[in-house]
């Protein structure tokens, strides 16, 4: 199993800033994933974060508004970039186990004004 | 496209009865389906995988089946308690990245 940990665990931020979330693993992982939660809804996977490589990122996701860092094998981080109301939702980082099981972390409650 | 549903948003049972959840899939044959249990303001919580040619797995109370003809996994808490009130997801990985269903909300009565 892994124990992960985020910070913060909940913001509200203004309109147009920007908010870095970072997602720590007690252990060292080769697959980092980072979701959103919107109110009401499941969960929709934004990106895949490898170390030493650039982020692969879904349908509807791009770099300039998430990017993600990746510098070491139990660290992450997601930036939201120029906020709107609409990005309010919780953000959540997971990690793979290699037995095809995901731990994730306890989520960052994002809400933008 | 691939899509996963379940089908209720919430279910309501009286404790020490048997809860049952379904989750159906199409455009797609996964290889391996997963049951998260989340919790207000938590992280999803890994609960049970089952693989397509397994046709049911247990773990204590909970029992899952996959059926690749009705293309369909059933969730099943017996002897429910109001401990196992919370949000069920299903999932199915492509390459290790999950696509969740909505979820079912359990509450169980005392």
């Amino acid at each position: 199993s892994a124990v992960i940990s985020q910070k913060p665990s909940r913001d509200i931020c203004q309109r147009g800033t920007s908010l870095t979330i970072q997602c720590q693993v007690d252990s060292q992982v080769t697959m980092m994933f980072w979701y959103r939660q919107q109110p009401g809804q499941s969960l929709t996977l934004i990106a895949t974060a490898n170390q030493g490589s650039e982020a692969t990122y879904e349908s509807g996701f791009v770099i300039d508004k998430f990017p993600i860092s990746r510098p070491n094998l139990t660290f992450s981080t997601l930036t939201v970039s120029n906020m709107s109301p609409e990005d309010s939702s919780i953000y959540l980082c997971s990690v793979e186990s290699g037995d095809n099981e995901q731990f994730f972390g306890p989520g960052t409650r994002l809400t933008v004004l | 496209s691939q899509k996963i549903e379940q089908n209720s948003e919430a279910l309501n049972i009286q404790e020490g009865k048997t809860a049952t959840l379904t989750c159906n899939y199409t455009n797609y044959s996964p290889a391996y389906l997963q049951w998260y249990r989340q919790d207000p303001g938590r992280g999803p919580v890994f609960l049970l995988l089952i693989r397509e040619n397994e046709k049911e797995k247990r773990k204590e109370r909970l029992k899952v089946t996959f059926d690749t003809t009705l293309k369909q996994s059933l969730f099943h808490i017996t002897a429910s308690q109001p401990a196992d009130s919370a949000t069920y997801l299903c999932a199915s990985a492509n390459d290790y990245k999950l696509s969740f269903g909505a979820g079912t909300t359990v509450t169980v009565r005392a």
